[in-house]
């Protein structure tokens, strides 16, 4: 069935370091990918998407990497700061009858980043 | 991108009551969806609120216990009904981002519930 997850549960890293969150999914079928962070408290907030077309998609200090052949996402964040701790979702929109909208969210992982 | 505001923002209920669950949105958007998370975990879709007709429930979520409300474009609400402690979540609305903003999903800040 269509399942989406995290390789790490939790990431810890150093101010400055660059992270790398990764992300597996089962669903070959799906087009669309989003990384999406929720602080505490909060709801998920987007951060950065990308289309099965694509294998790389840069933002401000944000890139995510999409390898098909192998069904694997990640999210790099360069100079990581305190303000990027959070937990890090990933979500896949599958191609469904009819076009929904539907997402598929991954189990999450951790990000602590350490002054 | 959308604003989303939810009501309450958190609620404390006794097992067997039920409790509506608002989202309102500051714009008109073709979708709305209702998410489950559970303490510590990742989010589960409940359903799509859809405009002028039934919602469209995922497995394991029926009607009877999460009725969903979606009188116009820009508001929703979810009923958890005959509540129990495996209840206690947060639930969150989240809206398409329309045209602009294709296939991206808006999140409210959710409803933490606690059912004792």
């Amino acid at each position: 069935g269509e399942s989406v997850g995290l390789h790490l549960p939790t990431l810890s890293v150093q101010e400055g370091d660059n992270s790398i969150i990764n992300c597996a999914y089962s669903n070959s079928a799906s087009d669309y990918f989003i990384w999406y962070k929720q602080e505490s408290g909060k709801g998920p907030q987007f951060i950065i998407d990308i289309r099965s077309n694509m294998d790389k998609r840069q933002g401000q200090r944000v890139t995510v990497l999409l390898n098909k052949t192998v069904k694997h996402l990640s999210l790099q964040i360069a100079a990581t700061q305190p303000g990027d701790s959070a937990v890090y979702f990933c979500a896949e929109n599958p191609i469904t009858q009819g076009g929904s909208e539907k997402l598929v969210f991954g189990k999450g992982t951790k990000l602590t980043v350490n002054p | 991108s959308a604003v989303i505001s939810q009501k309450p923002s958190r609620d404390i209920c006794q097992r067997g009551t039920s409790l509506t669950i608002q989202c309102q949105v500051d714009s008109q958007v073709t979708m709305m969806f209702w998410y489950r998370q559970q303490p510590g975990q990742s989010l589960t879709l409940i359903a799509t609120a859809n405009q002028g007709s039934e919602a469209t429930y995922e497995s394991g979520f029926v009607i009877d216990k999460f009725p969903i409300s979606r009188p116009n474009l820009t508001f929703s609400t979810l009923t958890v009904s005959n509540m129990s402690p495996e209840d206690s979540s947060i639930y969150l609305c989240s809206v398409d981002g329309g045209r602009v903003f294709y296939n991206e999903q808006f999140f409210g800040p959710g409803t933490r519930l606690t059912v004792l």
